[in-house]
């Protein structure tokens, strides 16, 4: 049981890349949830999904696209990447509501240049 | 979305209680209180949730008010391995996406 799993851990891209970064879990989770932290800040939610082909914009969305084809799998996309999304982003899953805990990954540090 | 406030930061002292408050006066009768915790360079990790009744488990206690508008993450025995960035949140029941404050920076000194 392997819980979320983020990759790559670190990824330098230069602006105007595009790029995927990859969440998995295998714990049959309903809800998945994307978030950057900037330096010396709380998380920020970026997009989150409900379910199988269910997603959501969070307080950051602009500049990141999502899809959620499969339960297991929530890829973030950075469609033209830009200096200000250098940020370290988290991935979670929660079963279903807040009637219990949340996991999170080990996180993506993404550096624009 | 139900907001939460903490304090930016606190000390403690090793060996000693912690009480770490959060307030959230628009809390609706759905949400459920959970804390988190992250220590630097990893993601945040569980700590405890409740709904209305104080609770208890291996690493902590929660303490909620009557009237829900206030929660108490209490550790017994700090101890320097529980030096992190405490945070409050509130998910609703049908809901998955969570809301991070600040959170409260705790420090331990030996």
């Amino acid at each position: 049981n392997a819980g979320v799993t983020q990759t790559p851990k670190f990824q330098v891209l230069k602006t105007g890349q595009s790029m995927t970064l990859q969440c998995a879990q295998d714990m049959n989770h309903e809800y998945m949830s994307w978030y950057r932290q900037d330096p010396g800040m709380g998380l920020r939610l970026i997009h989150y999904s409900v379910g199988a082909g269910i997603t959501d914009q969070g307080e950051v969305p602009n500049g990141y696209n999502v899809s959620r084809s499969t339960t297991e799998d929530f890829p973030l996309r950075l469609l033209s990447a830009a200096p200000s999304q250098t940020s370290v982003y988290f991935c979670a899953s929660i079963p279903g509501g807040g009637y219990t805990e949340a996991f999170f990954g080990q996180g993506t540090r993404l550096t624009v240049v | 979305d139900a907001k939460t406030t903490q304090p930016n930061s606190m000390e403690s002292n090793e060996e000693e209680p912690v009480h770490l408050p959060c307030n959230h006066s628009t809390i609706s009768g759905t949400d459920y209180i959970h804390w988190y915790r992250q220590l630097p360079s990893q993601g945040p990790e569980y700590v405890i949730h409740g709904l209305t009744s104080n609770v208890n488990n291996r690493m902590a206690s929660l303490a909620i008010a009557e009237d829900r508008k206030s929660s108490t993450l209490i550790l017994h025995r700090a101890t320097l391995r529980d030096a992190a960035v405490y945070y409050c949140i509130l998910i609703y029941n049908q809901g998955g996406k969570l809301i991070f404050g600040q959170g409260t920076e705790l420090s331990v000194k030996p």
